[in-house]
């Protein structure tokens, strides 16, 4: 199986201030086909997950620009341009390159 | 607008066995493979099973292989799943979510829990 890491585990942060999570994996999730199999989601306080990001660096229908993901082959990263309230949750990396389709352990953004 | 309503989880002794149900709607449901994602207390998300829109592939986690059963109905727009023989360890909140295509879940219903325990 992938195994999806990511760091940190939580992170406190100020209104407007910029924020940043990691998730390594340890296969690439480069495809034959040109496409990165990598997804990051947000579950919110008592809600079930939403898409943030499809393919590495795509932003989902609805997804407010202040949200970017980068990153190649293994490492990737999600950043938060300036922190808002509402972004508060926990984030999760996902891989859907190979069965068993595995996420990230998942890092909790609070707001300080 | 596109919904995932999940139903049919509960409190049921090891061994038992549970049906849970997602209702779709707002979407062509029979264009669309599905998979059950589940999260137990505390914990983070764990895939549990995927059924293409035709139900002509069919792909199971080795945690629940042999004991939970996926399906679904595309004239009823549901999807279901047959939990058998169920552990303390399948407890967990249960989410039906949608593929978009090439494996992009993008779509999660809110949730139904079970709870194994006697």
């Amino acid at each position: 199986d992938i195994v999806m890491t990511q760091t940190p585990l939580s992170l406190s942060v100020t209104p407007g201030q910029p924020a940043s999570i990691s998730c390594k994996s340890s296969q690439s999730l480069l495809h034959s086909d040109g496409k990165t199999f990598l997804y990051w989601y947000l579950q919110k306080p008592g809600q079930s997950p939403q898409l943030l990001i499809y393919e590495v660096s795509n932003r989902f229908s609805g997804v407010p620009d202040r949200f970017s993901g980068s990153g190649s082959g293994t490492d990737f990263t999600l950043k938060i341009r300036r922190v808002e309230a509402e972004d508060v949750g926990v984030y999760f990396c996902m891989q859907t390159i190979q069965l068993p389709l595995t996420f990230g352990g998942g890092t909790k953004v609070e707001i300080k | 607008e596109v919904q995932l309503v999940e139903s049919g989880g509960g409190l049921v002794q090891p061994g038992g066995s549970l049906r849970l149900s997602c209702a779709a709607s707002g979407f062509t449901f029979s264009s669309y493979s599905m998979n059950w994602v589940r999260q137990a207390p505390g914990k983070g998300l764990e895939w549990v099973s995927y059924i293409r829109s035709s139900s002509s592939n069919i792909y199971y986690a080795d945690s629940v292989k042999g004991r939970f059963t996926i399906s679904r109905d595309n004239a009823k727009n549901s999807l279901y799943l047959q939990m058998n023989s169920l552990r303390a360890e399948d407890t967990a909140v249960y989410y039906c979510a949608r593929d978009a295509g090439e494996w992009c879940v993008d779509v999660w219903g809110q949730g139904t829990t079970v709870i194994v325990s006697s």
